[in-house]
This record gives C-alpha cells, sequence and structure tokens, in this order.
C-alpha cells in the first residue's frame, strides 16, 4: 500500500517557468489537500478538493491551480513561477473532513526557483 | 479565523528524560486536536489525536491532554529516545471543519 506518492521529490525552476507537481493516493479517500512549508512557518493551505471535479481554495490560492479528475489524483500546477513559491509542497489526503479526520501526508516535493 | 500557537519553537532534551510541547488555539468550536511527527526528508506523519469529549489520551510513551476551558493541549514523550529526534506539529480544527497547524517544535535528544 503505497498511501499518497508525489513526484517529483526535488525540482529547480527558472522565474516564468511552469511546472505540474503530481500527487496521487491509493487509499479511496474523498479529501485531499496541498500544501505548502516554508522554514519556521508550518503547513499553510493552498488548495483542496473534497471529491472528483470539486476544488476550493485554501489560504495561500495565488499563483497555483488545481484540478481532480478522478478520486486519485490531485495534481497542482504553477503557471508562472516566482522566487516567492521556492517551498517545500505536500500532497495530502483524508478519508473524511479535515475537522476530524487524520491527514497522510507524501514525502513531499522541494522545489526551488531561481 | 483560528490561530494556533506551539511553544517551543525549539526542545532539547536528554535522553530517557521527558518532553513536553504545548499549544493554545483561540476557537471555542475546535473539536479536534492532532499531533503529527515530520521526520528529517519526511512528510508529517499523525502520532496520536484527540477529541474534544476526552481529557486526556495515551500510546505507549506519548500522551495528549486537552484543557478545553483553557483552551490548550499538550504532547507529552516519556523516556525519550534518539528516533524521536524530529519537528512536531500540533493542529486544531476550526468552525469551517478545517484544520490549522501550529508553526512546529523541533525536538533534539541529547545522549
Amino acid at each position: 500500500n503505497a498511501g499518497v506518492t508525489q513526484t517529483p521529490k526535488f525540482r529547480i525552476l527558472k522565474i516564468g517557468q511552469s511546472m505540474t507537481l503530481q500527487c496521487t493516493q491509493d487509499m479511496n479517500h474523498n479529501y485531499m489537500y496541498w500544501y505548502r512549508q516554508d522554514p519556521g512557518m508550518g503547513l499553510k493551505l493552498i488548495y483542496y478538493s473534497v471529491g472528483a471535479g470539486i476544488t476550493d481554495k485554501g489560504e495561500v490560492p495565488n499563483g497555483y491551480n488545481v484540478s481532480r479528475s478522478t478520486t486519485e489524483d490531485f495534481p497542482l500546477r504553477l503557471e508562472l513561477a516566482a522566487p516567492s513559491q521556492t517551498s517545500v509542497y505536500f500532497c495530502a489526503s483524508s478519508y473524511g473532513s479535515p475537522g476530524n479526520q487524520p491527514q497522510h501526508f507524501g514525502d513531499g516535493t522541494r522545489l526551488s526557483i531561481l | 479565523g483560528e490561530n494556533v500557537e506551539q511553544h517551543p519553537s525549539t526542545l532539547s532534551v536528554q535522553e530517557g528524560d521527558s518532553a513536553v510541547i504545548k499549544c493554545t488555539y483561540s476557537d471555542s468550536a475546535s473539536n479536534y486536536f492532532p499531533w503529527y511527527k515530520q521526520e528529517l526528508g519526511k512528510g508529517p506523519q499523525l502520532i496520536i489525536d484527540i477529541r474534544s469529549n476526552v481529557g486526556e489520551k495515551k500510546d505507549q510513551r506519548i500522551a495528549v491532554t486537552l484543557n478545553k476551558t483553557a483552551k490548550h493541549f499538550s504532547l507529552h514523550i516519556t523516556e525519550t529516545q534518539p528516533e524521536d529526534s524530529a519537528v512536531y506539529f500540533c493542529a486544531a480544527s476550526n468552525m469551517d471543519d478545517k484544520i490549522i497547524f501550529g508553526k512546529g517544535t523541533r525536538l533534539h535528544i541529547l545522549p
């Protein structure tokens, strides 16, 4: 059972480039999330999804886009990379709503924008 | 909105001693409080959680206490071991059924 799988693990982008961070889960969870983690700042929610075809903004959505065409996959898109998007990105999933169910995290994508 | 404060930001304890990490929250509607452990290069992993109808929960060397009146909850690790070295995050649910994370505590277990 793989859980939540994120690819790539590391990536360096130039300013203005675009890329997609991939996330897939095999637990048949309805809820999926994208967080960014900056040093000393904890985890900030970027976008989340309560099921296939449904997405919503979190605390820091600017500069990102998501889609949820299947239950398993929840890719995060950066259209015009900026230095402020240098961070570690975590995808997570949960069986039920985050307010009462634990989240399962992937091992992250470390992204540098130069 | 909900605010979760976590202290200390860094904690060093001698192997075998106990470690305590404290969190406070602001939303009186909070009713779910998970704790996550993040090892180097890995994602956070749930280690224990507690709900508002319970004051304390234990799992081997780990315990969590909740004081709803004071709006604070704490993680207690007894008989610390080298593998306990990690970053620990507390979190609390809010009235929008979301989770708000604290900023983390880096725990060092000294030999």
